[in-house]
């Protein structure tokens, strides 16, 4: 079975440019997360999404970062105005959102952004 | 605010020793603490976890403590080996709300 893709894996791009980046879920998680690792730090959470209920944004640095999910699948995560602070590997996870201990988040690869 | 803190950037341990990997956190109410393992280029991967209310959790050749009273973890590796050499991370997450606290990754090698 497919895992967590995200797109594209490398994407480079200028100050003030703005960026998409995609993930697609393990098919069937009803739960989608994105978080960002810059460089020699943890992962920072950015935003849930979690069935039909409101995301949770409280990770989002930012009110030029947002991000859209349709239904239980493709996740678009945009980041408008970039800046060079926003360079980082953005990854995606998803889960089948049982709310539990058993409820393992799943990564993909990253998508590995540079603002110059 | 750090919540989840690994103090140590690195380790190296030589083949069939035991790997520690500690990480201490800052508010007692996290319900459960997870370590994932990361090779370049490739996302985390889960390796193991704990509830809040227990103080060991064993997989094969990975165990997990927790502390509570001295709000830390970790993570045994016994008998480390070469293909464990990774970066792992802790993590810590409130039941039902989905978002994982992460550390800040240790890189651990071992040496054959």
């Amino acid at each position: 079975g497919a895992g967590v893709s995200q797109s594209p894996s490398n994407k480079v791009t200028e100050k003030g440019k703005d960026v998409e980046l995609r993930c697609d879920p393990i098919s069937g998680h009803t739960a989608l997360y994105w978080y960002r690792q810059r460089l020699g730090q943890g992962l920072e959470f950015l935003i849930y999404f979690q069935g039909n209920s409101a995301p949770d944004k409280s990770g989002l640095p930012s009110d030029r970062f947002s991000a859209e999910r349709t239904g239980e699948s493709v996740s678009t995560l945009t980041i408008q105005r970039t800046q060079q602070e926003d360079s980082a590997v953005y990854l995606c996870a998803s889960s089948l959102g049982l709310g539990t201990l058993g409820d393992t988040q799943y990564f993909g690869p990253g998508t590995r952004l540079t603002v110059l | 605010d750090q919540q989840v803190k690994q103090n140590s950037p690195s380790l190296s341990v030589q083949e069939g020793r035991i790997s520690i990997l500690n990480c201490d956190y800052t508010n007692s109410m996290f319900d459960y603490f997870l370590w994932y393992k990361k090779y370049p280029a490739e996302g985390p991967t889960f390796l193991i976890s704990i509830s809040s209310i227990k103080d060991k959790n064993e997989d094969g050749r990975f165990t997990v403590f927790l502390n509570k009273s001295a709000k830390h973890l970790s993570l045994h590796i016994v008998p480390s080996q070469p293909g464990d050499s990774a970066v792992y991370f802790c993590a810590a997450s409130f039941l039902n709300t989905g978002k994982l606290i992460f550390g800040q990754g240790t890189t651990l090698q071992v040496k054959p």
